[in-house]
Order: C-alpha cells, then structure tokens, then sequence
C-alpha cells in the first residue's frame, strides 16, 4: 500500500463551480502537508504548506489537515479554466529528509 | 528574486551513455531534492541533500547519484541510460528543512 493516496480522478467541472481534491496517508511521521499545481510540461508550484491540523485559506485555495484521519483536502472556489491543471499533495517527514508525493488529480475546468 | 534553475531544459541520450544534470536553487536556499517524474509512476524521489550532506536517498539503482556543492548547487548523474530512465527530472530546494520546497522547470531526458 502507497504512503500517500490521492484521488484518482480525473474531474471535470463547470467553471464557477466548488471543487475538492483528496488524500489519504499512513505514516504518522508526515509532519507538514502541500498542494502543487503542475500545468502540462512544467515543474509544480506551490499553492499552500500546512503544518497543524485545520483550515488555511489563501485567496480561492482553502487546505484542510486532519492528522487525526490522516487526511488532506484542497478545496478551490469560484473556479476557472486557468485551474485547469493537476493538483499534487504532498507530505514531508522532515526528520527523514523526505517527501512523499500523491500520484496527482488532473483537473478541467470548462468555461 | 530568481527561483530554481535546472539546465539543460531538454536532452536527447542514447542507451548507455551517462547524463549530468544540474540545479541551481533559490539564493539561500541550503537544501536541494530531485525528482524523478513519468505518467506511469507519478513524482519518484531520487535524494535530498541539506549542506552538501546527502539526508536521504529514494528506492533507485546505483546508476542514479547526486551531490551538493558548497554553494548549494547539485548535480545528479544518471550512468549506463536505459530507455526506461526517459522522464522529467525535477529539482526543488527550501531553505531549511522545514521550509517550503519550490520546484524547478525540469529537465526533460529522453533515452533512444
């Protein structure tokens, strides 16, 4: 079983629309949570970094951690075609000097 | 503020040649991973160095190796190519170990 499991997808939404991206983790050791977006053929970019269970809000980007469930969600409001993109979580043990990535959720957008 | 350069962007190896690949992080920045990324197999991490000390090393052959240099640039070298090691390699540094990780562009190697 993988360490980290993210909703296969793909999605496909109206713009405007609410989405929720998903992933689970086994190992306890995870300490702090990301989300990527990658657009096709470039490197992911860093939407949100999270240490403590909760909610953080950036702009139309909500991140949700529950340590307890071992469980990360990326919500993202209002959305629109330029989020058409695939969305990575990830989990970092830093004391292992290691993160692990999800195996990323592709989503579109439709105007 | 300049962010993480990976050259060459693109490459074209034949099997069984070798390829160097080099990263240069965010000013500051003293901690480099790489990733290894193909459709098949999502993001593979390959190794993380902090300070020119490897901290740890992903499930790869030996063929696969990097280092860090004391400006914080890192390399990685990938030995005797095999068609299978056609992806796009990522490189991603932080400032710490604790901080946040911000990705290169990639380099794109392609093994024939």
């Amino acid at each position: 079983q993988k360490e980290v499991e993210q909703d296969p997808g793909p999605l496909s939404v109206p713009e405007g629309a609410i989405v929720s991206l998903n992933c689970t983790y086994s190992n306890s050791a995870f300490q702090y949570f990301m989300w990527y977006r990658q657009y096709s053929r470039k490197g992911p970019e860093l939407l949100m970094y999270t240490y403590s269970s909760g909610n953080k809000e950036d702009g139309r980007f909500t991140a949700q951690v529950d340590k307890s469930s071992k469980y990360i969600s990326l919500f993202i409001r209002d959305s629109q075609p330029s989020d058409s993109a695939t969305y990575l979580c990830a989990m970092r043990d830093t004391n292992a000097g290691k993160s692990t990535f999800g195996d990323g959720t592709t989503l579109t957008v439709k105007p | 503020k300049a962010g993480v350069t990976q050259t060459p962007r693109y490459l074209i190896k034949t099997r069984g040649q070798q390829v160097t690949l080099s990263c240069s992080p965010i000013s500051g920045h003293r901690s480099v991973s790489w990733y290894q990324q193909t459709p098949g197999q999502g993001l593979q991490f390959l190794f993380e160095y902090f300070s020119e000390t490897q901290r740890n090393k992903g499930n790869f052959p030996g063929r696969f190796s990097g280092r860090q240099f004391s400006n914080s640039r890192s390399e990685m070298n990938v030995s005797t190519l095999e068609l299978g090691d056609s992806a796009l390699y990522l490189c991603a540094s932080r400032q710490t170990e604790n901080t946040e990780a911000f990705f290169g562009q990639g380099t794109r190697l392609t093994v024939v």
